[in-house]
């Protein structure tokens, strides 16, 4: 299986900061690297697939590149509707494994 | 507009087996493969398996091969997934979610909460 390690595992920002979370994959995945942003008892949200696409209504503060093992989502100035988990997921390869999140919360 | 709508809550004793539903709405319901994805509490996204909802092939992570069986009805637009022998562990919210090719899940169903309790 492939797997999908996230860093950090958390971080604490204030409204208007720049975010950088990274994912890397433990094989090539060329660039089927997807992020999803979730927020306590809802479902996935789905912002950015093929690593630097932006899924329709997904706000453009978001953005993801990244290609072959190593990846990033940047949150260009966070807002307060931003303060979430957020998961990267590979889509190379079933399992369609997930990293184990990050957690942004408020400074 | 796209929908995924699932079943309710469900409560189990250990041993036991649960079906939960997917109910696809507007789209073509053959034509997106649909994801399992669990999350127990506290924790992050598992992947379950996949289903081609056109000629019900699956796809089941190895963990869950042998317990997990997907299965799909083309007349109502409706995915199911039934989990046996569960123990306290399977506690757990289940997902379904639309699978964009090569993509990610871009529709999701609100979640089921399958809870496992003598």
């Amino acid at each position: 299986d492939i797997q999908m390690t996230q860093s950090p595992s958390s971080l604490s920002a204030s409204v208007g900061d720049r975010v950088i979370i990274t994912c890397r994959a433990s094989q090539s995945i060329t660039n089927f690297l997807n992020w999803y942003q979730q927020k306590p008892g809802k479902a996935p949200k789905l912002l950015i697939y093929a690593a630097s696409s932006l899924q329709s209504g997904v706000p453009s503060r978001f953005s993801g590149s990244g290609s072959g093992t190593d990846f990033t989502l940047t949150i260009s100035s966070l807002q307060p509707d931003d303060f979430a988990t957020y998961y990267c997921q590979q889509s190379f390869r079933t399992p369609k494994t997930f990293g184990q999140g990050t957690k942004v919360d408020i400074k | 507009q796209v929908e995924l709508v699932q079943s309710g809550a469900e409560v189990k004793k250990p041993g036991a087996s649960v079906k939960v539903s997917c109910k696809a709405s507007g789209y073509s319901f053959t034509s997106y493969y649909i994801n399992w994805v669990r999350q127990i509490p506290g924790h992050g996204l598992e992947w379950m398996g996949l289903i081609n909802p056109n000629v019900g092939f699956t796809k089941y992570a190895q963990k869950f091969q042998g317990r997990v069986t997907m299965t799909r009805d083309t007349s109502t637009g409706t995915v199911y997934m039934e989990l046996n022998s569960l123990t306290s562990e399977d506690t757990a919210v289940y997902f379904c979610a639309r699978d964009v090719t090569g993509g990610g899940c871009d529709y999701w169903g609100q979640g089921t909460l399958v809870t496992v309790s003598s």
